[in-house]
């Protein structure tokens, strides 16, 4: 079956310090990934994309995240997180349609 | 370029009563997607429109449930008669051509008391 894992519902972190979100999925063929974020009052916004080639992709607002194949994973970084990225992070599989996981929402600390 | 919209942003009804949201994807987009997010759970997508015609609407709930796409433009999501359950957020996104990527629209929350 297809599906999106984000395991971690509430993640909190300093304003300074780094970010790991995690992303697991489950899909039979070639994953075309995404991970969008939304911002209080906000629509959901593109933060990056992977679809094939380098692994490590970039992002907007200084995120990147690393498609392993073999941990079926897409964790989502950023080296040190500002104030502003307090939203909630949606990590996603493109089949014919979006499938999402059930987010993670960021708290920052000053 | 205009981004989605969607209308209403906020919507509070009686259970039983019916309501329309609107979306209005990118201009060119032939592709239009309609995805909700019941509170506490996954956004989850409702269906999907390729110009006029629904291409995959095996996310309806159920036939409480009509959407249409008028000439392949503005899309309309009706919900009659609504249900306490039917409250969320519903998110349109469009896309070009065969292109995987998403634009999504602000979102309507629909709450039903």
């Amino acid at each position: 079956a297809q599906s999106v894992t984000q395991p971690d519902i509430h993640i909190t972190v300093s304003e300074g310090a780094s970010l790991e979100l995690r992303c697991n999925y489950s899909y039979g063929a070639t994953p075309y990934l995404f991970w969008y974020v939304q911002s209080p009052g906000q629509g959901l916004q593109l933060l990056l994309k992977y679809f094939s080639g380098d692994t490590l992709v970039q992002g907007i607002k200084g995120f990147e995240a690393e498609f392993k194949r073999s941990q079926s994973s897409f964790n989502l970084r950023k080296p040190s997180v500002h104030w502003s990225d307090a939203a909630e992070y949606f990590c996603a599989l493109f089949t014919d349609k979006l499938i999402f996981g059930t987010g993670t929402r960021l708290q920052v600390f000053p | 370029e205009a981004g989605v919209t969607q209308f209403p942003s906020h919507s509070v009804i009686e259970k039983g009563q019916t309501v329309t949201l609107r979306c209005d994807p990118i201009s060119g987009h032939d592709n239009l997607y309609w995805y909700r997010r019941v509170m506490g759970k996954e956004i989850k997508f409702l269906l999907h429109f390729v110009k006029e015609s629904k291409q995959d609407e095996s996310g309806m709930p159920n036939n409480r449930f009509l959407a249409e796409r008028t000439g392949g433009t503005y899309s309309t999501l009706k919900v009659q008669p609504a249900e306490l359950e039917d409250s969320g957020v519903y998110f349109c996104a469009s896309s070009q051509g065969h292109s995987y990527e998403q634009y999504f629209g602000p979102g309507t929350r629909l709450t039903v008391t």
